[in-house]
């Protein structure tokens, strides 16, 4: 159980466009979805907190205008990297948690590449 | 100081070794204590989850917390190559949000 997947893995794209990344919880129904982003041999990252039907919590300088976060069911949140450049070039993960558990399960991770 | 101190390694033993990770924090309110593991290129995998002080074991993991030292602890007996991999601590306080604090992960690699 508690499984969770990501959608596309992987994904490259030119400078200037929009990337929707898709997260899944498969087996459970999700409070509440995290986004992280992992820079190579460095730890976890929160962008942002969402619940299921409101808006997402962004992290201290994570532009909520850049990074769009929708939770519009208890098994799908979503990730869109408007107006993508070189930089935002990064491994993204979702995570989810359900009712009071504190634990979270891991996405596999989506890497993002902008030429 | 950080609030969660991991040594990022890497850690180097043989194959069949027993493995000791540990972190350390500085947030007396930490209450929940967790150890993922990561795969390169992959999303962290919950291992082990504890509440509070105490040991937990699952297999060949064991999970230690000592709160009085703010330190905790997995142990890893008769490791294999299948265990290397990056883990990453994880804890979170018994109030409030349900976001995690992560250390930044050891790199373990168990040589054949």
């Amino acid at each position: 159980g508690a499984v969770v997947s990501q959608h596309p893995s992987r994904v490259i794209c030119k400078s200037g466009t929009s990337v929707k990344i898709e997260c899944r919880s498969l087996d459970f129904q999700a409070t509440t979805m995290f986004w992280y982003r992992q820079f190579p041999k460095k730890s976890l990252m929160l962008m942002a907190t969402s619940n299921e039907g409101s808006k997402a919590t962004y992290e201290q300088g994570v532009e909520k205008d850049k990074f769009l976060i929708n939770h519009a069911s208890l098994t799908l949140s979503t990730l869109t990297v408007t107006s993508a450049h070189p930089e935002d070039s990064s491994f993204y993960i979702c995570s989810a948690r359900s009712g009071s558990a504190y634990e979270q399960y891991f996405g596999p991770g989506t890497r993002l590449t902008v030429t | 100081q950080k609030e969660v101190e991991q040594d990022p390694g890497p850690l180097s033993v043989p194959e069949g070794a027993i493995v000791s990770l540990n972190c350390t924090y500085s947030n007396s309110a930490f209450q929940y204590f967790m150890w993922y593991r990561q795969y390169s290129r992959k999303g962290p995998e919950l291992l082990m989850y504890t509440y509070s002080s105490g040991n937990k074991e699952d297999g060949r993991f064991t999970a230690q917390v000592d709160k009085s030292s703010k330190y905790i602890s997995l142990f890893i007996r008769d490791s294999q190559p299948s265990d290397s991999a990056t883990y990453l601590c994880a804890m979170k306080s018994g109030a409030g949000s349900y976001q995690l604090t992560f250390g930044k992960g050891t790199k373990l690699s168990v040589i054949p």
